[in-house]
């Protein structure tokens, strides 16, 4: 059974690094064809895609972000991270991360988490 | 990027009315769509993957389907339990994209 958790800072202050875990079990990112995903939806908007990462350290960004994202992963310990440098408000969301397999994407999905960004 | 235009942007019927949620994809994305629903406080849960395929213990009256560029996730038979935000994905391109969601309420 796939399971996926997200943690966070829960708040954090405007030019700040926020750094997310991904901590899942039921598969492993050292196995081929699995990867991981994080999503992010700002308090009642839309879903908005960020970063995958998968078993062979592949990693895609959305550009949109410019260059602020760092996705990696810790097969040993199952955990996948994402890093987001300088943020501001707009940051402010629920971030999720989602279990990848090559032939299907975002089949399971953590519970997410919240973050505030604020002065 | 890909373009997802989804609509309508809400959407409210009655229970028993079958309902048809509707992405424009501005370029080809074969079958690289996924249907997702997610109820409110809830986490997105998959639904449809490959524009047409059921996920494992989703409703039969759900289903999928594909006319050229417009990707539709119908509900045959609206209940109650349906009601939740239904977001779209391209998948065969990156950046991935999303529609911008539609929030279907009971009359």
């Amino acid at each position: 059974q796939v399971t996926l958790k997200e943690s966070g800072p829960g708040i954090l202050q405007p030019s700040q690094t926020l750094s997310l875990t991904c901590t899942f079990s039921g598969f492993s990112l050292s196995t081929y064809g699995m990867g991981v995903g994080w999503i992010r939806q700002p308090s009642g908007k839309g879903l908005e895609w960020l970063a995958n990462i998968w078993w062979d350290d592949d990693k895609y960004y959305n550009p949109s972000l410019k260059n602020r994202l760092t996705i990696s992963k810790d097969t040993s310990n199952n955990q996948a991270f994402l890093k987001i440098t300088n943020v501001d408000t707009a940051d402010t969301a629920t971030y999720y991360c989602a279990h990848l397999i090559y032939y299907g994407l975002f089949d399971y999905w953590g519970q997410g988490v919240m973050v505030t960004v604020s002065s | 990027d890909i373009q997802m235009t989804q609509s309508p942007s809400s959407l409210s019927a009655s229970l028993g009315d079958r309902v048809t949620i509707t992405c424009r994809a501005s370029q080809d994305i074969g079958n690289y769509l996924t249907w997702f629903q997610q109820k409110p406080g809830k986490s997105p849960r998959r639904m449809i993957y490959g524009a047409t395929n059921l996920e494992d213990g989703v409703p039969s009256r759900f289903s999928g389907s594909r006319s050229g560029s417009d990707y539709s996730l119908t509900i045959s038979s609206l209940e109650s339990e349906d009601v939740a935000d239904y977001h779209c994905l391209q998948s065969i391109q990156y950046p991935l994209t999303f529609g911008s969601g539609t929030k279907l309420e009971i009359k």
